[in-house]
C-alpha cells in the first residue's frame, strides 16, 4: 500500500518555464514533508522541507505548498534551469506518532523532470 | 565530513551467491537507514537503526535480507542467497536525531544485478 503517490512518471518542460511536480499522501498522520532531487549515479539529496502547521515554504527558486484537506503536496521550481533535470522524490514522517515512526521517512516512486534548452 | 560512504558501488553476482553491502554513516548521526530503489516501487525503506539497534524491519522482504550494525560507524546489508528480483539500487542514508532535523543525507548507492 503507497501511502505516498506520486502520480506522474515524468515532466518535461522548457527552459525558464514553471516546472510543477506533484505528491499526494493518504496517512493523516504524516506531519513533515520533504523532497529530494536525485541525479544518475548519486544519492538523493534534500531540497525543501514543510510541516503541517504551514501552508507554503519558499527557499530561492522552489516553494512548496501544502493542502491538508487534500492531502497533497506540490513543489514549484521557478524558473526551470536544464540544471533542474533530475528525478524528485517526494517524502512523508510522522514524526508526532512517535514508536518506529519516529525518524522514518516514506518516499514516492519519484518523478523524472527533464528541463528543456 | 566525507558523507555516507557505501562499498561496492557496483555489484555483479550469479542468482544463489551471498552478498553483503556496507555502509559508513555520517559521524554523529544516530540513525541509519537502508533503502531499496526499482522503477516500479521506488525508495523503499527496508530496516533503519538508532544507536545501533534496529527499530523497524518491516520493510525487509525476506528471510533471505539480514542487517547489522556492530558499531555506530559500520552497518552492512546481506542477502543469501541472491536471486535476480534483488537486483536494484541499494542506498544507505543516515541522520541526526529528528528532534533536530528532519534530512537523511544518502550515500551514493550499490547497483546490484544479480544474473
Amino acid at each position: 500500500d503507497q501511502q505516498v503517490k506520486q502520480n506522474s512518471p515524468s515532466l518535461s518542460v522548457q527552459e525558464g518555464r514553471i516546472s510543477i511536480l506533484n505528491c499526494d499522501y493518504t496517512n493523516s498522520m504524516f506531519d513533515y514533508f520533504l523532497w529530494y532531487k536525485k541525479y544518475p549515479a548519486e544519492g538523493p539529496t534534500f531540497l525543501i522541507s514543510i510541516s503541517s502547521i504551514k501552508d507554503k515554504n519558499e527557499d530561492g527558486r522552489f516553494t512548496v505548498f501544502l493542502n491538508k484537506s487534500a492531502k497533497h503536496l506540490s513543489l514549484h521550481i521557478v524558473p526551470s534551469q536544464p540544471g533542474d533535470s533530475a528525478v524528485y522524490f517526494c517524502a512523508a514522517s510522522s514524526y508526532s506518532a512517535g514508536g518506529t515512526s519516529y525518524g522514518k521517512l516514506t518516499f514516492g516512486q519519484g518523478t523524472i523532470l527533464t528541463v528543456h534548452p | 565530513d566525507a558523507g555516507v560512504i557505501q562499498s561496492p558501488r557496483h555489484e555483479v553476482t550469479e542468482m544463489g551467491q551471498e552478498v553483503t553491502l556496507r555502509c559508513k554513516p555520517i559521524s554523529g548521526h544516530d540513525y541509519l537507514f537502508w533503502y531499496r530503489q526499482t522503477m516500479m516501487r521506488g525508495l523503499e525503506l527496508l530496516i533503519y537503526f538508532n544507536n545501533n539497534v534496529p527499530i523497524d524491519d518491516s520493510g525487509m522482504p525476506e528471510d533471505r535480507f539480514s542487517a547489522k550494525m556492530p558499531n555506530a560507524s559500520f552497518s552492512t546489508l546481506k542477502i543469501q542467497p541472491s536471486e535476480p528480483r534483488d537486483s536494484a539500487v541499494y542506498f544507505c542514508a543516515s541522520s541526526r536525531d529528528p528532534s533536530s532535523s528532519y534530512e537523511q543525507y544518502f550515500g551514493p548507492g550499490t547497483r546490484l544485478t544479480v544474473t
